[in-house]
C-alpha cells in the first residue's frame, strides 16, 4: 500500500526557511508526480507545487520565488523548502501523490506555525 | 488562475436528505475532482474525472457537470458524511481548490 509521511519542525521563526520531508513507502517516487499542498487556518487549501517522476518541477506562481521541491530517490523521499516565511505561511502541510487521475494518496499532514 | 467558487459555504442536512453541492469555475475545466475532509484527517478523494467514484466510496455519492459548472450529490445523507467538501481543478496550473462547503448533520 502506498503511504506518505511528512516530517519536519512544527515551529519556524519569521524570515527563516521551512523544510519538510515526505517519506514514501509502497511506491517509487520515480513514477508519477509528487506534490505539496497546504491548508491554512480557516480551511483554505493551496497547491504549492510538484516534482515529477523525472525530477522536473512545477510551482504555484504565488510562491515561485520562495519554493523549492527536490528529491532523494535512493531514500524514496521528496522535500519542500520554503524561504523567507511569514506568519501567513502558518498552515498544515500535506504531501500527496498524483497517481495519473488525481491526488489519490496523502500524508497525514504536519502543522507548521511561523512565530517568533 | 482558475477560481473555483463553491456553494453553499455551510449547510445542514437531516439523515436521509438529498444534498447537492456546487462548484463553479471561472474558466472551463476538463474535469472536476472532489475531496472530503473530516476534522484533522487528511483529505480523502471521493470523485475524479467529474463522475468516477474513488475506490471504497459509497455509491450514495455522485458527481456531474461540465465546462464551468459541477456538482457533488449525496443521495441520502448519513451522519458520517458530515465534513468539509472541496472541489479541485487539475486542468491548468496553478491547480486550485474551492473554498470548501461545510456539511453538518441536522
Amino acid at each position: 500500500e502506498v503511504q506518505l509521511q511528512e516530517s519536519g519542525p512544527g515551529l519556524v521563526k519569521p524570515s527563516q526557511s521551512l523544510s519538510l520531508t515526505c517519506s514514501v513507502t509502497g511506491y517509487s517516487i520515480t513514477s508519477n508526480y509528487w506534490g505539496w499542498i497546504r491548508k491554512f487556518p480557516g480551511n483554505k487549501m493551496e497547491w504549492m507545487g510538484y516534482i515529477s517522476y523525472s525530477g522536473s518541477t512545477s510551482y504555484n506562481p504565488s510562491l515561485k520565488s520562495r519554493i523549492s521541491i527536490t528529491r532523494d530517490t535512493s531514500k524514496n523521499q521528496f522535500f519542500l523548502q520554503l524561504n523567507s516565511v511569514t506568519t501567513e505561511d502558518t498552515a498544515t502541510y500535506y504531501c500527496a501523490r498524483y497517481g495519473g487521475s488525481a491526488f489519490d494518496y496523502w500524508g497525514q499532514g504536519v502543522m507548521v506555525t511561523v512565530s517568533s | 488562475e482558475i477560481v473555483l467558487t463553491q456553494s453553499p459555504t455551510t449547510m445542514a442536512a437531516s439523515p436521509g436528505e438529498k444534498v447537492t453541492l456546487t462548484c463553479l469555475a471561472s474558466s472551463s475545466v476538463n474535469y472536476m475532482y472532489w475531496y472530503q475532509q473530516k476534522s484533522s484527517a487528511s483529505p480523502k478523494l471521493l470523485i475524479y474525472y467529474t463522475s468516477i467514484l474513488a475506490s471504497g466510496v459509497p455509491d450514495r455519492f455522485s458527481g456531474s457537470g461540465s465546462g464551468t459548472s459541477y456538482s457533488l450529490t449525496i443521495s441520502s445523507m448519513e451522519a458520517e458524511d458530515a465534513a468539509i467538501y472541496y472541489c479541485l481543478q487539475l486542468t491548468s496550473t496553478p491547480y486550485t481548490f474551492g473554498a470548501g462547503t461545510k456539511l453538518e448533520l441536522k
